[in-house]
Formats: C-alpha cells, structure tokens, sequence
C-alpha cells in the first residue's frame, strides 16, 4: 500500500512557541492532503484540507493564521501550530488519498507546556 | 446529528467470539464506506472498503445498506490481536479527485484471553 511519513513523531514545546509537522507521501504523489486532530478518547476531527500550488481550505472552527499550511511541492505538506497553547496539545495526523481511499501518516503528538 | 454514528461500546468479548459493529450515516449522497482500525496512540489503518453487496476479507465480513443509511461488521473467531478501535468511515464531500472522509468516534474492542 501507499505509505506517508510524518515528522517529528513526538514533539513538547514551550507555550508560546511554534511547532512545524511534515507529511510526506513517499512512494506517490498527492495534490491534496488532509490534515486532522484527534483529542484522548476522541475521534479525528478533520482540521483542513491542503493543496498543492493554492490556499489551503480550513474547517469550520479552525483558525487559519493558527495553523498555517504549506503545501510547497506534490509529496510535502506541513503544518505549523503557532504561538501553541496548552490546549493545542494533541496527535495530529496527515492523510492522503490513494487512489480511492486514504492513507495515513504516523501522527504527530504534541505536548505543549 | 452526526454525520456517522457508531456504538462506542466498549465491547470486551473472549477469544473465538464473534463480535459485530453498527454504524449509521446521515449523508445520503455519500459514496464510499470503510472500516478503519485504530491501535492505541496510533494513527487509523484501512481495514477493509465496504461495498453495496456485502464483502468478505476472511474473518471479517462487512455489509452496506443504502436505504438504511446503515453499515456493519462482522468479525468472527476473535484473535486477541483483534483488540482495537474500529472506525467506521464515510466519504463526505469530494475536492476535486479526492475525497474528504467523515469518521466515526469508533468502538473500542477487547478480546479478552
């Protein structure tokens, strides 16, 4: 099957600082990946859809200038929390489609202190 | 209403069992079905896609009822390893050629030895 990589794994920052996540599909090209969150106990809410070559396409609820999204070439993506927060704390995880399904990245968690 | 309602159990059954899943979808248009499973801090794997006549992939069987708006799973003789969350999903909304996926909160399942 398609794989996609995400990095880092495992992140803690300080709050107030910036955390970048990678989404990387390695073996296939994707146009669109999606991006999710996924609280304890919860299920994945996704967050935003990311485009290659234009704007990326926010969730009802998402704070665009929070989550920046960059997706810079057809295997790349990245996420970028800024000025994280506690209650940013979570496992955020990348998508993308193949051919009729998805596949998913490893996730990220993220602690913020 | 959710898009897609599950059962969150938990269900704790012994080996060999046969445990069965429900879930429900309120999008009428929606096109494409899959069961995805969840291991514990990891991110969701496809299972199996869900076809309108019913599938089979070894111990587990799923089935579609589009006039119900209904899903299910079927998993039989339960191996210890068969302990995860199960994520019922439903494709939601297309962004050109792909696809956005709505997920369920998922069923906790536990084969108890």
């Amino acid at each position: 099957g398609a794989v996609v990589s995400q990095h880092p794994s495992r992140v803690i920052c300080k709050s107030g600082t910036s955390v970048k996540i990678e989404c990387r599909s390695l073996d296939f090209q994707a146009t669109t990946m999606f991006w999710y969150r996924q609280f304890p106990k919860q299920s994945l809410m996704l967050m935003a859809t990311s485009n290659e070559g234009s704007k990326a396409t926010y969730e009802q609820g998402v704070e665009k200038d929070k989550f920046l999204i960059n997706h810079a070439s057809l295997t790349l993506s990245t996420l970028t929390v800024t000025s994280a927060h506690p209650e940013d704390s979570s496992f955020y995880i990348c998508s993308a489609p193949f051919p009729d399904t998805q596949y998913f990245g490893p996730g990220t968690r993220l602690t913020v202190l | 209403r959710k898009e897609v309602e599950q059962d969150p159990g938990p269900f704790n059954v012994p080996e060999g069992a046969t445990v069965a899943f429900n879930c429900t979808y309120s999008n009428s248009a929606s096109q494409s079905f899959f069961w995805y499973r969840q291991d514990c801090r990891k991110e969701p794997k496809l299972l199996m896609s869900v076809y309108s006549s019913g599938n089979e992939d070894g111990r587990f069987t799923a089935q579609l009822n589009r006039a119900s708006q209904y899903i299910s799973l079927l998993i039989r003789d339960s191996k210890l390893s068969d302990s995860a969350t199960y994520l019922c999903v439903v494709n939601s909304r297309s962004s050109g050629s792909a696809r956005q996926l709505t997920f369920g909160s998922g069923t906790q399942l536990t084969v108890l030895p």
